[in-house]
């Protein structure tokens, strides 16, 4: 399967603990996204890498959250000290700038 | 406001009707526009961009109003399998995806 995909699938974790999320893009892509997307609503932005730099963080993303992208390939989230309001569904879109963006099958966190 | 506005619906119709679901966006420097589609707890899947001289993929006809500031889709012959909510995107000039709440379609045998 040569799409983007994100590990792990499911995540149930206690408040205060740290999670971290993984997502390996399509593999010529050089944009990587991340969006958040809870009950009812549409995707949220979270941010964006092109290549290994994060050019746009939203206002969503406060300190408790960090995204990387070390070698410009797979890129991986962590929320510190999780609260039971980060409980979503987190998704990873690759591109390669001329919008079309192909979303990975996400990875839904429960914080009990 | 929201910056990409689309009724929730839910559109109940049943199996072969015409259904046409709008949206609006706030933001007039938007670069391109969308719909995807997203299937109950599955990731959303490209449907179709939309363009303002309109464009058609099958049963499927997207129109963009720059003007307004308005996107339209029309489904034709609605299948059972059209069951889904329907998102309406706008993209930034960094490319980013600002979505809609989406709007949910339930077709009916």
């Amino acid at each position: 399967d040569t799409g983007v995909s994100q590990n792990p699938r499911h995540k149930i974790t206690k408040r205060g603990q740290n999670v971290t999320f993984r997502c390996d893009p399509i593999s010529e892509h050089n944009r990587l996204y991340w969006y958040r997307q809870t009950l009812g609503q549409g995707p949220e932005f979270l941010t964006y890498f092109q290549n290994e730099a994060q050019l746009e963080k939203s206002r969503l993303l406060s300190d408790r959250f960090s995204a990387e992208r070390p070698k410009g390939s797979f890129s991986t989230l962590e929320i510190q000290r999780t609260e039971q309001g980060d409980s979503a569904m987190y998704l990873c879109a690759s591109g390669t700038g001329s919008d079309t963006q192909y979303f990975g099958p996400g990875t839904r966190l429960t914080v009990l | 406001r929201k910056e990409v506005e689309q009724d929730p619906g839910p559109f109940n119709v049943p199996e072969g009707a015409t259904v046409a679901f709008n949206c609006t966006y706030s933001n007039s420097a938007s670069q391109s526009f969308f719909w995807y589609r997203q299937d109950c707890r599955k990731e959303p899947k490209l449907l179709m961009s939309v363009y303002s001289s309109g464009n058609e993929d099958g049963r499927f006809t997207a129109q963009l109003n720059r003007a307004s500031q308005y996107i339209s889709l029309l489904i034709r012959d609605s299948k059972l399998s059209d069951s889904a909510t329907y998102l309406c995107v706008v993209s930034s000039n960094t490319g980013k995806l600002i979505f809609g709440q989406g709007t949910t379609l339930q077709v009916k045998p």
